[in-house]
């Protein structure tokens, strides 16, 4: 079945130390999009990538990065992970356009310590 | 800007039906509805599209006034199944990039 994979589904890290999160798809969608979840909240976008035009959302904080080196792989790297940035990250994937919805992967949960 | 949903929260007896709302202070061109379940990921349910149209998904529909920038998703005769929290997320234009609301919890109790 065609889907979004992340990996890992858990991770914890410790205060300050880098950490990579990886998102993959096999929808061949040109569209990937990074979401922090914190616990109740919605999800809040990161950053997004039309194949491989990077958008940065204007309030994602500096130490958050990502890479998309092709068209099936996204990375989203956190260089100095602080308490506050414990949350579920979402990776989704759409089409080009409105009419796509977006399939979202499993999520992987981080925790600072 | 986030949309608006409401109500924060629902409780439901199985067949009964539900209406939750999202309203919007900009212009939209496209609303989206999903379903998340504690733990899980969102999952996609219906896209709604600039010229004011109604879905339907079995017994989930939506309605979307663009005049009034607002969208509905009516629940009817709920099954416990349809417990989680409701997402509707929002975009201005033709391209996507969705910003999400709270997230309404529904609740159905046998």
């Amino acid at each position: 079945d065609a889907m979004v994979i992340q990996n890992p589904r858990y991770q914890v890290t410790q205060f300050g130390k880098p950490v990579t999160l990886s998102c993959s798809q096999t929808l061949n969608h040109n569209v990937m999009y990074w979401y922090q979840q914190k616990s109740s909240q919605a999800p809040k976008l990161l950053f997004h990538y039309y194949d491989k035009d990077f958008n940065n959302e204007a309030d994602t904080p500096d130490n958050f990065q990502s890479r998309r080196p092709n068209t099936s792989f996204c990375f989203l790297d956190i260089r100095s992970p602080g308490l506050g940035d414990a949350a579920m990250y979402l990776c989704a994937t759409s089409g080009t356009g409105a009419n796509y919805g977006y399939t979202f992967g499993s999520g992987t949960r981080l925790t600072v310590v | 800007q986030q949309p608006v949903q409401s109500p924060q929260a629902v409780i439901l007896r199985e067949g009964e039906d539900a209406v939750i709302n999202c309203s919007s202070s900009k212009a939209l061109y496209s609303v989206h509805w999903y379903r998340q379940k504690h733990g899980e990921a969102p999952v996609f349910l219906m896209i709604l599209l600039k010229g004011g149209e109604q879905k339907g998904h079995e017994k989930i529909s939506a309605s979307f006034n663009e005049k009034k920038q607002q969208s509905s998703l009516y629940l009817t005769a709920s099954q416990l199944s349809y417990s989680g929290t409701y997402f509707c997320g929002t975009s201005g234009t033709s391209y996507g990039k969705l910003t999400f609301g709270q997230g309404t919890i529904l609740t159905v109790h046998p």
